[in-house]
């Protein structure tokens, strides 16, 4: 099976910009899961999309939002872009059902300037 | 609120030697425990799951184990090699591993 991709791998971005993220999951699986992670918090989880719907949400505010389509395909959303956004955003994908872990994709690199 | 920490930052030991890395977490009952392997650059690979009911699990080279009394789980590497060399991290998890809290990781570097 292929594994999970994220497009695009690298971005640079300016202030106050807004930019969107995309993920395919591996084939099959119903689960999305998008994470942060920088240098100083480690990963840090965003939201969980499922069949579609936001079936999980982490502390960010709304300025991050998702949403995933019928082929469980998802797409990141982040407007008004500050400097302490850029990270590594990793898309992760499961069965859902909790009896195996997340495969994760390489990761977009987002660089806030 | 929630807290999980691994044991150390950095962890240095000679091949062939076993590798224990530890994972120590508070104000959690989580149902899933899992180990992923994350190397400079990549997202993360898991490696193993357990379940809270379970006690240990093993994978090749690897075993888990999962204390829901201590609120501790190990992971070890048996027969390390220079190739095993990465960050390891623990994430857990309530109701589906689709919302995982991660640990910091620790780094492990396996000298020849």
């Amino acid at each position: 099976k292929a594994g999970v991709t994220q497009t695009p791998r690298y971005l640079i971005k300016t202030r106050g910009q807004q930019v969107t993220l995309s993920c395919s999951p591996i084939s099959g699986h119903r689960s999305v899961s998008w994470y942060q992670q920088t240098p100083g918090q480690g990963l840090q989880f965003l939201f969980e999309y499922f069949s579609e719907t936001q079936r999980n949400k982490g502390n960010f505010p709304g300025r991050f939002s998702g949403r995933q389509f019928s082929n469980s395909r998802s797409e990141m959303n982040v407007s008004t872009l500050e400097l302490g956004d850029s990270a590594l955003y990793l898309c992760a994908s499961s069965s859902g059902t909790g009896t195996l872990g997340q495969y994760f994709g390489p990761g977009t690199r987002l660089t806030v300037t | 609120s929630q807290k999980i920490e691994q044991n150390s930052e950095a962890l240095n030991i000679q091949e062939g030697k076993t590798a224990t890395l530890t994972c120590n977490y508070t104000n959690y009952s989580p149902a899933y425990l899992q180990w992923y392997r994350q190397d400079p650059g990549r997202g993360p690979v898991f490696l193993l799951l357990i379940r809270e009911n379970e006690k240990e699990k093993r994978k090749e080279r690897l075993k888990v184990t999962f204390d829901t009394t201590l609120k501790q789980s190990l992971f070890h590497i048996t027969a390390s090699q220079p190739a095993d060399s990465a960050t390891y991290l623990c994430a857990l998890a309530n109701t589906n591993a689709g919302k995982s809290t991660f640990g910091d990781g620790t780094t492990l570097t396996v000298k020849p």
